[in-house]
């Protein structure tokens, strides 16, 4: 296994398009996260899953982002009329289920909206 | 809401000097902690992690890291620090569903 991995990298977009994220867990780990880093802070948590369910989701999650993963397996990340406040790295995350169990984190994608 | 502090933006330490990363959490029971570093336009990679027992855990690359409760911090040392250690590091604790909190970061550079 490869780790965990998000396509694309980079992201530029005009304000106002719809942008998607991909993000490929390591394939034993039932759970998977989203965080969302802006430059000079640390990641914010955004949503997360077990196997195909969404179990939380955060308030920095407007009605504009919509997130899935429709077999428990990868999973996407729906931006929907991007705005510039949207810039931002996309991390994606996973783990196994359990009390603390390590979360293993991928590249990330970073978007800009111009 | 549990929360966490980094009370220093940027470090810099000259290589082969000890280094020490501050961090204090607010939780009311016994926190799960970690040390995440990044390098830039990287992802995050685990260091070191406290669920219980020894205060004073080890993780990769030389780091340790020791659980202070009287204190609520968990600050990062290490005790002589290599030019490829320049990142940036995280403090994180966990909550509920294993979601993770992070401090906002503290950016270490290091002079030759």
């Amino acid at each position: 296994d490869t780790g965990v991995s998000q396509d694309p990298r980079h992201k530029i977009t005009k304000r106002g398009q719809n942008v998607t994220f991909r993000c490929d867990p390591i394939s034993e780990h039932n759970r998977l996260y989203w965080y969302r880093q802006t430059l000079g802070q640390g990641p914010e948590f955004l949503t997360y899953f077990q196997n195909e369910a969404q179990l939380e989701k955060s308030r920095l999650l407007s009605d504009r982002f919509s997130a899935e993963r429709p077999k428990g397996s990868f999973s996407t990340l729906e931006i929907q009329r991007t705005e510039q406040g949207d810039s931002a790295m996309y991390l994606c995350a996973s783990s196994l289920q359990g009390e603390a169990t390590e979360a293993f984190f991928g590249q990330g994608t970073r978007l800009t909206v111009v | 809401a549990q929360s966490v502090t980094q009370p220093d933006i940027h470090i810099t330490v000259s290589e082969g000097a000890s280094l020490e990363l501050r961090c204090n959490y607010s939780y009311g029971a016994t926190p799960y902690l970690f040390w995440y570093v990044q390098s830039p336009g990287q992802g995050l990679q685990l260091l070191l992690k406290y669920f219980s027992g020894d205060t004073l855990v080890q993780g990769i690359k030389g780091f340790e890291a020791e659980f202070k409760r009287s204190q609520s911090s968990f600050n990062l040392r290490k005790p002589s620090v290599h030019w490829s250690d320049a990142a940036e590091y995280f403090c994180a604790v966990v909550e509920y569903g294993n979601k993770l909190v992070f401090g906002a970061g503290t950016i270490l550079r290091v002079k030759s």
